[in-house]
């Protein structure tokens, strides 16, 4: 149990929607970052952030965008969502003593899985 | 490009027996190594990690190996037990260096099965 949730669990959009996944970091957790992981692969970073400013971006468009509040709870938005766009969202959040770097103290949630037909 | 291989997509093992899962990295940057377990519909759980100041770091039945000339670790799991199936993912990070954001680069996950 790591104290971090998302949601919704599942997601199903279509081609050209916009999608909001959440997340709820515990108390403490300053610092967040996004993965996708497609089916089969492994999760890929899509960016992080810390004190609600973006503090690294992955190899992922613009039309991928988030937000961090003061209440450890985040959001990931997908503009113009394409069919490759499908795959599970995972957020992971990070103590306030562990810094930005996270190492070994990133705390992943369950994931949200998108499907986009 | 994938900077962090799995090559072994799924592994099985008779419990008791010893699990060997292995992990290839390209970039010489890295120099923080972590390995996740993650059961269905669960998020990855963190594991074991090691710095690459080390070689060898060791948690109970999990034991993870650095060889940074080769660029490969691997993890040990002795005795292997049928609760540790599940999908195993290297992860790497390089905490050093200027705009470091710890990001993660992840390998593509091994599938263990360990049988009773």
């Amino acid at each position: 149990e790591t104290g971090v949730t998302q949601s919704p669990t599942h997601l199903i959009k279509t081609r050209g929607q916009q999608v909001t996944l959440r997340c709820s970091s515990q108390s403490g957790h300053n610092t967040v970052s996004w993965y996708q992981q497609a089916l089969g692969q492994g999760p890929q970073f899509i960016f992080q952030y810390y004190r609600e400013e973006e503090n690294g971006r992955g190899n992922f468009p613009p039309r991928f965008s988030g937000l961090q509040f003061p209440n450890y709870s985040s959001e990931l938005n997908v503009n113009a969502l394409e069919l490759d766009d499908s795959a599970l969202y995972l957020c992971a959040s990070i103590p306030r003593e562990a810094g930005p770097l996270g190492g070994d103290t990133q705390y992943f949630g369950p994931g949200t899985r998108l499907t986009v037909l | 490009d994938q900077q962090v291989k799995q090559n072994s997509p799924s592994l099985s093992v008779q419990e008791g027996r010893i699990s060997i899962l292995n992990c290839d990295y390209t970039n010489s940057m890295f120099d923080y190594f972590l390995w996740y377990k993650k059961y269905p519909a669960e998020g990855p759980t963190f594991l074991i990690s090691i710095s690459s100041i080390k070689d060898k770091n060791e948690d109970g039945r999990f034991t993870v190996f650095l060889n940074k000339s080769a660029k490969h670790l691997s993890l040990h799991i002795v005795p292997s037990q049928p609760g540790d199936s599940a999908v195993y993912f290297c992860a790497a990070s390089a905490l050093r260096g200027s705009g470091n954001t710890g990001k993660l680069i992840f390998g593509q996950g091994t599938t263990l099965q360990v049988k009773p």
